[in-house]
This record gives structure tokens, sequence and C-alpha cells, in this order.
């Protein structure tokens, strides 16, 4: 089954110590998204790759930093995590086109130390 | 700053009844609409996507979309014990660029 995946599914790191989320999939989606999500919030967007486009939200801190390879990976680089950076990140992929609905992976618990 | 309102409850429904679940928006340009459901712990599922004015029904789902007024909203009719989880509403804000903000949802209970 056409899928995206996120590994891994839980993730420990120390406060400052930096680390990377990744996300595969294979629909051949040309837009790959992260969205970081607080208990009992909103899914909140850091930012988004149209093809090799990036697009960073404003509020997004430079701590975040993306790649994406090739259309397939997308990779969440955390440069010095803090202790508010623990929260689940989802990727989720989708279509170019205004009705394309996103498509999510599991997601990826991250928990600093 | 481009928003999505929603209440975030809970919204208690007794079993079999209708659950109606409401959102607004800010960008009067928007185009698309999301309906998700999330369980605790999970990732969200799409559920309905709507995007001209009016209702759209799938199942047990209903989704209504008013531009004028900003609004779109989610029916879930026969409320099952199942439904109970958080429902998000997003929407694409800039279709050029693919980009979709989430509200903070509504968390819906639904009481045997």
């Amino acid at each position: 089954d056409a899928m995206v995946i996120q590994n891994p599914r839980y993730q420990v790191t120390q406060f400052g110590k930096p680390v990377t989320l990744s996300c595969s999939q294979t629909l051949n989606h040309n837009v790959m998204y992260w969205y970081q999500q607080k208990s009992s919030q909103a899914p909140k967007l850091l930012f988004h790759y149209y093809d090799k486009d990036f697009n960073n939200e404003a509020d997004t801190p430079d701590n975040f930093q993306s790649r994406r390879p090739n259309t397939s990976f997308c990779f969440l680089d955390i440069r010095s995590p803090g202790l508010g950076d623990a929260a689940m990140y989802l990727c989720a992929t989708s279509s170019s086109g205004s009705d394309s609905p996103l498509h999510f992976g599991n997601g990826t618990r991250l928990t600093v130390t | 700053q481009k928003e999505v309102e929603q209440n975030s409850g809970p919204l208690s429904v007794p079993e079999g009844a209708i659950a109606s679940l409401n959102c607004t928006y800010s960008d009067r340009g928007s185009q698309s609409f999301f309906w998700y459901r999330q369980y605790s712990g999970k990732s969200p599922e799409l559920i309905m996507f709507i995007y001209s004015n009016g209702d759209k029904e799938d199942g047990r789902f209903t989704a209504q979309l008013n531009k004028a007024s900003q609004y779109v909203s989610l029916l879930i009719r026969d409320s099952q014990p199942s439904d109970s989880a958080t429902y998000l509403c997003a929407v694409n804000v800039d279709s050029s660029a693919s980009k979709i903000i989430f509200g903070s949802g509504t968390r819906l209970s639904i009481r045997p």
C-alpha cells in the first residue's frame, strides 16, 4: 500500500543534542509537510516543500531545519533541542492542487531529557 | 495572520444523536476545507473535504460550507462511541503553495 512512513516512532534525545527525524513516502506526492503537535493543541505547520521549493513559516524557530534530497524523502533536523521542543512531529504529503488532502505518517514522538 | 478557529469543547453528545462541529476561518480567499479525526496519540485521519458552498454527504458525515460567512461545519449522524475523538478543521490558505493550517480541534465525547 502507498503510504507515508516516519522513523523512528519514538525518539529520546538530550537537551542540546542534535536530532534528525525522517519521513518517506511512496505516494509520489510533490508536497511534503512537517507539523509539530503538542498535547491538546493543533498541529502547527513548521515548513513544507512544494517540489523543491522550501516554504518556511515565519514563526518557525531557526533551531528547526529541513532537507528534502528527493521526492520520496524529507528530514527534520532540530539543531539544539530544548525541553519545549518535546512534541509529536507529523509528516504529511499531498499532491498539488487546492483540493488535495493531507496524508499523514504515524508521527514521531520526541522526548527531550 | 491567517487563522482557523474551533470551539475546543469538550462536546458531549448521547449515542445515536447528531453531533455538530463548527469551524471559522479568517482568510476569505481560502478554497479548500478538510475535516480530520484524531484519536489520542494517533495521527489525524481524513474524514471529508469540501470546496463548494453547500452540503456534502458521505455516510453518516455531512460537511457544510458557507464561504460568505467563512464557516464550515461537520455533522455526524447516529453518533457512536467510536466517534469519540478530537475533530480538526483544516484549511488550504494558499492554494498556489498548498499551505494547509489547522484549527485547535474540538474534543467530542459520545456518551452511551
